[in-house]
Parts: structure tokens; sequence; C-alpha cells
């Protein structure tokens, strides 16, 4: 069964950084594009970032960023735990959300991929 | 990048059909055929409905289908169950390694 957990949220002070993590099971991680999906409390899904997998790459990951993010968020991979990251600086009150992981696709460019299955989110929340 | 549009509300009586549409431009829906619809029940995750303007994943019904006519994406729910009240979500690549969401559709089944 495929399966994506996110973990790491938490309360944070605006300007500050946080690191959040999703561990993926029951697929092949490495050949899969990844993605961040948040959600604002009761607002609508905005796309934050996504990362290639090796099946359509290659070697190297390829990285892409919404504008809002670019410049302070930075989104990696480790294959060999399994595990997809996102490294949030400079936090502000509009980051504020529920940051969903996303699994994309093995056969198409990263970003037209869609996204087939989804954690249950890790709540991250910017405030003084 | 603006977020696609879509009506916030829609609605229907069960065994009906009802259409959800999802505006952009040239540059996103019209341009491209990555088009997806998600559904997201309250306290839910979203689940992947429609991709590709009109394909569906394994399991999803095929009561759910998608469409497309210019810049307009619509998803359209036949043999409406109560189940299917959730809100919907469109999106689309928008170029320039951009994905765009709509800002959400909640279908209330009468």
């Amino acid at each position: 069964e495929v399966q994506v957990l996110e973990s790491g949220g938490g309360l944070v002070q605006p300007g500050g950084s946080l690191r959040i993590s999703c561990v993926a099971s029951g697929f092949t991680f490495n050949t899969y594009a990844m993605a961040w999906v948040r959600q604002a409390p009761g607002k609508g899904l905005e796309w934050v970032s996504s990362i290639s997998g090796s099946t359509f790459s290659g070697s190297g990951d390829s990285t892409y960023y919404a504008d809002s993010v670019k410049g302070r968020f930075t989104i990696s991979r480790d294959n060999s735990k399994n595990t997809l990251y996102v490294q949030m600086n400079s936090l502000t009150a509009e980051d504020t959300a529920l940051y969903y992981c996303a699994r994309g696709g093995q056969y198409c460019p990263t970003i037209t991929c869609p996204f087939d299955s989804w954690g249950q989110g890790t709540l991250v929340t910017v405030s003084s | 990048q603006s977020a696609l549009t879509q009506p916030p509300s829609a609605s229907g009586s069960p065994g009906q059909s009802v259409t959800i549409s999802c505006t952009g431009t040239s540059s996103d829906v019209g341009g491209y055929k990555y088009v997806s619809w998600y559904q997201q029940h309250p306290g839910k995750a979203p689940k992947l409905m429609i991709y590709e303007v009109i394909k569906r994943p394994s399991g999803v019904p095929d009561r759910f289908s998608g469409s497309k006519s210019g810049n307009t994406a619509s998803l359209t729910v036949s043999g409406l169950q109560a189940e299917d009240e959730a809100n919907y979500y469109c999106s689309s690549y928008a170029g320039s390694n951009n994905l765009v969401f709509g800002g959400g559709t909640k279908l209330t089944v009468l």
C-alpha cells in the first residue's frame, strides 16, 4: 500500500526556520516525482514545490518552486531513507498552513505529474 | 501566477448530474493537457479524481468525467450520491515550471 507520512510541523516565530519531512512507503520512492502542497486554514490548495524522480530525469534532482516561496524554501530528498524534505526559511504568517506531501508520477515531466497519493499533512504555524 | 477560477459552490439532488467549471487562460488550462481534479472531504487529504483532462485513475467511479473547451475545464459528476459531497479543486500546468490550483468548489448534495 502506498503511504506518505509527514512530520515536523509546529509553531515557529516570524523570520524563523523549520524543516518538515515526509516518509514514503509501498513504492519505489526514488523513481517518483514528489511535491509539497499547502492549505492555509479554511483556504484552498496551493502548490509549493516539486522535485524530480529518477525515472524521468535520470541522475540529479531537478527542483521547482512557486514564486511565493522561491528563495526561501528548499526541497530535497534522501532516497536511501525514502524521505522528502522541505527546508523553510524566513517564514511569515502567510506561510501558516497544513503542508501535504504528495506523490507525483514516474513517466511525466515533474510539474505536469498529477498527485495520486497524499499524506494527512503537518501543520506549520508562524506566529509570535 | 493567478489561481484558476472555480464557482464557490454547486449543488444537485441525488441521481442528478452536476458540472463544475475551472476557468484559466491560454497560458494554463487552454495551453496544456495537464488539468487535474481533486476531491477533498472536510478534514481529509485530497484525492485525485481526474488527470490529463479526461483520464480517470483506477478506482475512481466512472460517474466522474472531465472535459475541456478552450480555457475552461469541467468536471461532471453524474448520478450524484451523498458521498460526493465535498470540495473539488482543479489544477493546471501553467508553463515555466509552474502549477496553479483553482480556488475550490463546495459541492452539496441536496
